[in-house]
């Protein structure tokens, strides 16, 4: 379960005010996704990245940008986050040659 | 795109009964069908999958059925027990030969109670 860690767990900031969640794995997946999941709510993809190409999907604000400096780590980048962006964000991974994906614990984020 | 319908979105059944989760996909394309199970605050953990050229899946408990012509899956869990309590998701996802694959759709959930 250690494999896909997210930092922080817990995330309060005001609104307006930009905010980086991370993701980390030592599963050596090829592929990053990041979800946004609201209370009670499915979770809902916003992005991925395939080794280092960036999909978008085509109704994530362009308040949500991500990076991924490395095969190990992806980055959430809310730059100016509103009261709509409180949510559990979760990382998805998963390897190439494998359909199955494996999510980190989530971040909760609190904009106040 | 991809829409995931499921049903219901609550389900309550007594302790040892069997309980069926329904999801429909809009989408052909999609060959790939796993659920999840989520305990409140918790990440999804996937519990069954299917591909698109199988029917049937079963582990322990636990079934997965397609009908790819009609384009619905369900989940079966039987002789349900109370750590069965959790919210379920459905979701659908294309995985091409390549290694690439979209980004899972899910349905809304279903929140299974299990009744002592």
């Amino acid at each position: 379960d250690a494999m896909v860690i997210q930092n922080p767990r817990y995330q309060v900031t005001q609104f307006g005010k930009p905010v980086t969640l991370s993701c980390s794995q030592t599963l050596n997946h090829n592929v990053m996704y990041w979800y946004q999941q609201k209370s009670s709510q499915a979770p809902k993809l916003l992005f991925h990245y395939y080794d280092k190409d960036f999909n978008n999907e085509a109704d994530t604000p362009d308040n949500f940008q991500s990076r991924r400096p490395n095969t190990s780590f992806c980055f959430l980048d809310i730059r100016s986050p509103g009261l709509g962006d409180t949510a559990m964000y979760l990382c998805g991974t998963r390897k190439r040659t494998q359909e199955t994906q494996y999510f980190g614990p989530g971040t909760r984020l609190l904009v106040l | 795109g991809e829409n995931v319908e499921q049903h219901p979105s609550t389900l309550s059944v007594q302790e040892g009964d069997s309980a069926v989760i329904k999801c429909t996909y809009s989408d052909s394309a999609s060959n790939y069908f796993p659920w999840y199970k989520q305990e409140l605050g918790k990440r999804p953990q996937l519990i069954i999958d299917i591909r698109s050229n199988v029917g049937e899946k079963k582990d322990q408990r636990i079934a997965v059925t397609l009908n790819k012509t009609a384009k619905h899956f369900s989940l079966h869990i039987t002789e349900t027990q109370p750590e069965d309590s959790a919210v379920y998701f459905c979701a659908a996802s294309n995985v091409y030969s390549g290694g690439g694959a979209d980004g899972l759709t899910f349905g809304k959930g279903t929140h299974l109670i299990i009744q002592p």
